[in-house]
Formats: C-alpha cells, structure tokens, sequence
C-alpha cells in the first residue's frame, strides 16, 4: 500500500483558494487517490477521488499530474465552515482494499 | 446521505462494565470497519470485516472484540472497560468491489470510562 506525506496544518483566510498537496511516491498502477474531510466530532466524509489529470466536483478539484506520484486538493473560496482535517489516502483497486488513514492536514480558516 | 448508523453517541461508564457499541447500516455494503480516534489525533483501524462470518484485526492493538452475523450489524464489544478504553470509536462502511470506493463513516460513540 503506498505510503502518503502531506502538511500537518495549514492555515488560510475566507475567500482564499486553499491547495493540500500530498506525496505518493509508491502508488501503484491501478490504485486510485481519493480525499476524505472531517470536522470536530464526526466520522470522516468522502470528498473526491481521481486517477489521473483532473477532477472536478461541487466541493473540490483534484489535480494529479501524469507520473501520479503527488496530487493536489484545491478547495476555492473557502469559508469558515471548511475549517477541518483533510486526509488523503490511495485506495487500491483490489476488493481487498482497507481505507487507512494517517494524520491529514488540518486546515484553519480565519475571518 | 450515507445510511450507517452508530449508538450510542455518547457514553459514560463505570471501570469493569461490559459495553456493545452498535453500527449498523442500510446500504447492503459487504466491508465494514471500527476505527478508534482520540482528540487531534489521526484514526486508527481496529478491527474489519469483509462480510458475514470474517473478522480481522487491524493495525491498532484493540482489547475490544466484534462480530458479523448480519451484513447490517457489525456490533464492538468491550467486557470489561478501563480507562484506557476513552475515545472515540467511529464505525465505516464500503463496497466489496475494486474501485477504490468510498467509506461512509457514521456520527461515531464517544465513549468516557470512569
């Protein structure tokens, strides 16, 4: 299972354009990158998920350039409410694959 | 809106109890999973199941045990709880199949034993 490095924390103010990036020098050919978000208090929720160049959803935008050995989450305009931790993890393709989580990246956004 | 569901949300016990957290979910996900998280810090796997009758250990020693007779149910046991056992316990659902498919995690149990 590849290993996965981002920042402990980050911080950043209202209206801004916030980019985790995290490194995944192992990833393997068929796994995916996928970013979950928790707040205070509650279980981690899913986010987005790519496998290469890029993604776009309501939430977020996944950057992933073509050696896929990193991946950017891009979180514009962000508000008060994002304020939480932020984990990336490579997910294997395989029906084996258990979801394992590290520290993530706290994100604190400020008025 | 994920369909897995944890009681209870909070609970404050004596030392030496027996305690059952329950999770259960409605999405008929085969792979389900107990992770144990203190305050700031990063989760930690305690035990998984791929279906009815498969248990396994996961990477964070746990004195805790679990069962899987139902798909729905995946129920955590503590015989008897100590301190130590503080935290809060947060339940998760997947996807059989490749893909890399999303968790679903439920409002997790804060457990407090005195």
């Amino acid at each position: 299972l590849a290993k996965t490095t981002q920042p402990i924390s980050m911080d950043s103010y209202e209206g801004q354009e916030v980019n985790i990036t995290c490194s995944h020098n192992n990833i393997a050919t068929n796994d995916y990158i996928t970013w979950y978000q928790q707040f205070p208090s509650q279980g981690p929720r899913f986010i987005i998920q790519g496998y290469k160049t890029k993604v776009t959803n309501e939430v977020a935008s996944l950057f992933i350039p073509a050696d896929r050995k990193s991946s950017t989450l891009s979180l514009p305009r962000v508000s008060l409410s994002d304020t939480a931790v932020y984990y990336c993890l490579v997910a294997s393709s395989g029906g084996s694959y258990i979801p394992t989580f590290g520290r993530g990246t706290s994100l604190i956004v400020h008025p | 809106e994920a369909d897995i569901y944890q009681t209870p949300r909070y609970l404050v016990i004596g030392t030496g109890k027996k305690i059952t957290l329950e999770c259960s979910q409605t999405m008929g996900h085969d792979k389900m999973y107990w992770y144990q998280q203190d305050p700031g810090m990063e989760l930690h796997l305690i035990h998984y199941s791929y279906g009815v009758n498969s248990t396994e250990k996961g990477d964070l020693s746990s004195e805790s045990t679990v069962s899987r007779i139902r798909t729905e149910h995946f129920p955590l046991t503590l015989e008897s709880a100590r301190p130590s056992h503080t935290s809060q316990y947060l339940c998760a659902s997947s996807e059989y199949f490749a893909g890399g498919t999303e968790a679903f995690f439920g409002q997790g149990t804060r457990l407090t034993v005195v």
